[in-house]
């Protein structure tokens, strides 16, 4: 399994309130993706990093902001959480842009916002 | 842009019989495809990928799929399921460029497999 670790796994929070996932990786890539995941609509891109302080938006950036730091770790913020993003949260990976490469998932966070 | 289409939310089969999950996309270009398998609870597990050449991929626990580009299909089989083969399958594909390669997922597909 590629080496990446998701932190919390789970989180309640109330509307309003900002939330931050963390995703840390040690197989030292360069490409880090947030995506969510809802019923229906399979995963969807979030905001990816292509290296550190490099990041673009995805398909649906609304409402989140991302920080990387450093190549292990890709920070997603959620500044003022609303119920719409009551989501699962996934992580992934991938070293570039080559065609063979595959994107790695973390285990993913829970997040509620009641 | 590109988009993913799984026609079935839901598929039940009995253990020993065959599997068959659709896949449809809408692209510009050739395109890159992945099937993923999700466990209830757990993250993404790469199944098969298509790139180019052989339009027939093997995967891991004995899936395969096929490409047939003039039906836009990527469908996934395989011939026997195992109990332990319930979980969801989402098929993405891929806009491949220098800044990342960003995913397109299909709503998946759940499947149930009976005694």
């Amino acid at each position: 399994d590629a080496g990446i670790t998701q932190s919390p796994r789970h989180k309640v929070t109330e509307t309003g309130t900002p939330v931050t996932l963390r995703c840390h990786q040690t197989e030292n890539h360069r490409y880090m993706y947030w995506y969510r995941q809802d019923p229906g609509h399979g995963l969807r891109l979030i905001h990816y990093s292509y290296g550190v302080k490099d990041t673009d938006k995805g398909e649906v950036s609304d409402g989140y902001s991302v920080s990387r730091s450093k190549t292990e770790d890709f920070l997603l913020t959620l500044e003022s959480a609303t119920s719409s993003q009551t989501s699962v949260y996934f992580c992934a990976i991938d070293g570039g842009g080559s065609s063979t490469d595959t994107q790695y998932f973390g285990p993913g966070t829970r997040l509620t916002v009641l | 842009a590109q988009s993913v289409t799984q026609p079935d939310i839901h598929i039940t089969v009995s253990e020993g019989a065959s599997l068959e999950l659709r896949c449809n996309y809408s692209y510009g270009a050739t395109p890159y495809l992945f099937w993923y398998v999700q466990s209830p609870g757990q993250g993404l597990q790469l199944l098969l990928k298509y790139f180019s050449g052989d339009t027939l991929v093997q995967g891991i626990k004995g899936f395969e799929a096929e490409f047939k580009r003039s039906q836009s299909s990527f469908n996934l089989r395989k011939p026997s399921v195992h109990w332990s083969d319930a979980a969801e399958y989402f098929c993405a594909v891929a806009l491949i460029k220098a800044a990342g390669n960003k995913l397109t997922f299909g709503g998946g597909t759940r499947v149930l497999v009976k005694p």
